[in-house]
C-alpha cells in the first residue's frame, strides 16, 4: 500500500535554531501533500496545503516566514521552521494525497520537534 | 465552515465491551467521511471510509455508517481487544482536492 515517509521522527534543537522536516511518498507521486500540527490531548491542526511547484497555501493564522514549506518534487515536501522557540515544540503531521485514486489521504508518522 | 463533532473521551472499557464513539459533521456539500487511527507514538492510520449516503465501511471488525438523514458517522466494534488502544479521529473531506477537517479525538483504553 501507499506508504509516507517522515523524517526525522524526533528532533530537540536549541531555541534561536531552524529545523528541517522532510514529507516523502514512496510509492505514489503526490501533487498535494498537507502539513497537521498536533497538540497534546487535541486534533491536528491544518497549517498548509503543499503544491508541487508552486507556493504553499497557509491557513489563517499560520506565519508562513515561520514554517516554510518547499513541495520540490512530487514526492518531497519539507516543512522548515525557522527560528524556533520552545512555543514550536509539537507534533508535526504530513500526509500525502495520491494524484490517482480516491480521495484518501496517507498520513507519515510524524515528527515530534522540541524546542530547548 | 465544515466542522467535524465527535464525543469526548476518554472512553475506558474492558475487553469484549461494545465500542460506539459518536461522530456528526456540517458540510455544505456531500463529503467523504473517515475514521483514522492513532496507536501510541504513532502516525494516523485510515481505519475506514464511505464516500456516500447509506455506504458502511468496515475494517478489523470496526464499522461505520454513512447517514445523511442524521449527519452522523458513528464508530462501532462488538468487541473491543487491548490492541484496540488508541486515539480514533473521525475526519470529513469534500469531494476534490481539499484537506481533511478532523474532530478533535478520542482516546481509547480497553483493559484487560
Amino acid at each position: 500500500g501507499a506508504v509516507v515517509s517522515q523524517h526525522p521522527s524526533w528532533v530537540i534543537c536549541k531555541s534561536g535554531t531552524s529545523v528541517k522536516i522532510e514529507c516523502r511518498s514512496l510509492d505514489f507521486q503526490a501533487t498535494t501533500m498537507f502539513w497537521y500540527r498536533q497538540f497534546p490531548k487535541q486534533s491536528l491542526m491544518l497549517m498548509a496545503t503543499s503544491n508541487e511547484g508552486s507556493k504553499a497555501t497557509y491557513e489563517q493564522g499560520v506565519e508562513k516566514d515561520k514554517f516554510l514549506i518547499n513541495h520540490a518534487s512530487l514526492t518531497l515536501s519539507t516543512l522548515t521552521v525557522t527560528s524556533a522557540h520552545p512555543e514550536d515544540s509539537s507534533f508535526y503531521i504530513c500526509s500525502a494525497r495520491q494524484d490517482s485514486g480516491a480521495n484518501v489521504l496517507t498520513f507519515g508518522a510524524g515528527s515530534r520537534l522540541t524546542v530547548l | 465552515g465544515d466542522s467535524v463533532t465527535q464525543m469526548e473521551g476518554p472512553v475506558t472499557l474492558s475487553e469484549e465491551a461494545c465500542l460506539t464513539i459518536n461522530c456528526t459533521y456540517t458540510a455544505t456539500g456531500y463529503p467523504s467521511l473517515f475514521w483514522y487511527v492513532q496507536y501510541p507514538g504513532e502516525g494516523l492510520q485510515l481505519l475506514l471510509k464511505a464516500t456516500k449516503a447509506d455506504d458502511k465501511g468496515s475494517n478489523k471488525g470496526f464499522e461505520a455508517t454513512y447517514r445523511k438523514e442524521t449527519t452522523s458517522f458513528h464508530l462501532e466494534k462488538g468487541s473491543v481487544q487491548v490492541s484496540d488502544s488508541a486515539v480514533y479521529f473521525c475526519a470529513l473531506s469534500d469531494q476534490g482536492n481539499t484537506p481533511l477537517v478532523f474532530g478533535k479525538g478520542t482516546r481509547l483504553s480497553v483493559i484487560a
